[in-house]
């Protein structure tokens, strides 16, 4: 079974702009979860979604948004990049059964880099 | 709210050493335990995980015991080789559906094994 996957792998932008990021999870997962890594802040969560909506929410600024689609693949978004955003995005696949004990599989993740 | 507390790094073993990488968490009810590693330039990879009291999750030679008394999920292998030279990050996600796919990470801390 293929595991999760993320494109773009690397992007460069500039201060400003806006970036979309995609995400493709495990086939048969419906919960796609959001993390940001940086050297300072570590790992932190964005966002999941599940069924097209959004379940859960970090404490992130609204600048982050994502979506998800009706074949589970979810899309992040940020819009008006600082600096400060430039870290490695990863993506997270899981089942979201009913009892609650889950277990996510991370992608490779996309590197990006705000100039 | 949740936190997770990992030793400090990094960690330096010689190849076929104990190593032992110490993992404490905060949260409430009754939380799912995992460890996660990370090799250069590639997202992350479950190691293993536990799901309740003195469960012990295991793999590739690892080993975790989750420990509701001490609040503890430590790390231990007994032979390390140079190829599980890596960051390792111990995470915890809440145990009700809600948020089950939302998770808490440690800081991390990397280990470096030398022939």
């Amino acid at each position: 079974k293929a595991g999760v996957t993320q494109t773009p792998r690397y992007l460069i932008k500039t201060r400003g702009q806006q970036v979309t990021l995609s995400c493709s999870p495990i086939s048969g997962h419906r919960s796609v979860s959001w993390y940001q890594q940086t050297p300072g802040q570590g790992l932190q969560f964005l966002f999941e979604y599940f069924s097209e909506t959004q379940r859960n929410k970090g404490n992130f600024p609204g600048r982050f948004s994502g979506r998800q689609f009706s074949n589970s693949r979810s899309e992040m978004n940020v819009s008006t990049l600082e600096l400060g955003d430039s870290a490695l995005y990863l993506c997270a696949s899981s089942l979201r059964l009913s009892g609650g004990q889950e277990t996510q599989y991370f992608g490779p993740g996309t590197r990006l880099l705000v100039l | 709210g949740n936190s997770v507390t990992q030793m400090e790094g990094p960690v330096t073993l010689s190849e076929e050493a104990f190593l032992t990488i110490n993992c404490t968490y905060t949260a409430t009810g009754y939380p799912s335990l995992f460890w996660y590693v990370q090799y250069p330039g590639e997202g992350l990879q479950l190691l293993l995980k536990a799901t309740k009291a003195d469960d012990k999750g295991s793999n590739k030679g690892f080993e975790a015991t989750y420990r509701k008394e001490t609040t503890s999920f430590h790390l231990e292998k007994g032979s390390v080789q140079v190829s599980d030279s890596a960051v390792y990050f111990c995470a915890l996600s809440e145990g009700n559906t809600g948020t089950a796919s939302k998770l808490t990470f440690g800081t991390g801390t990397r280990l470096q094994v030398t022939l």
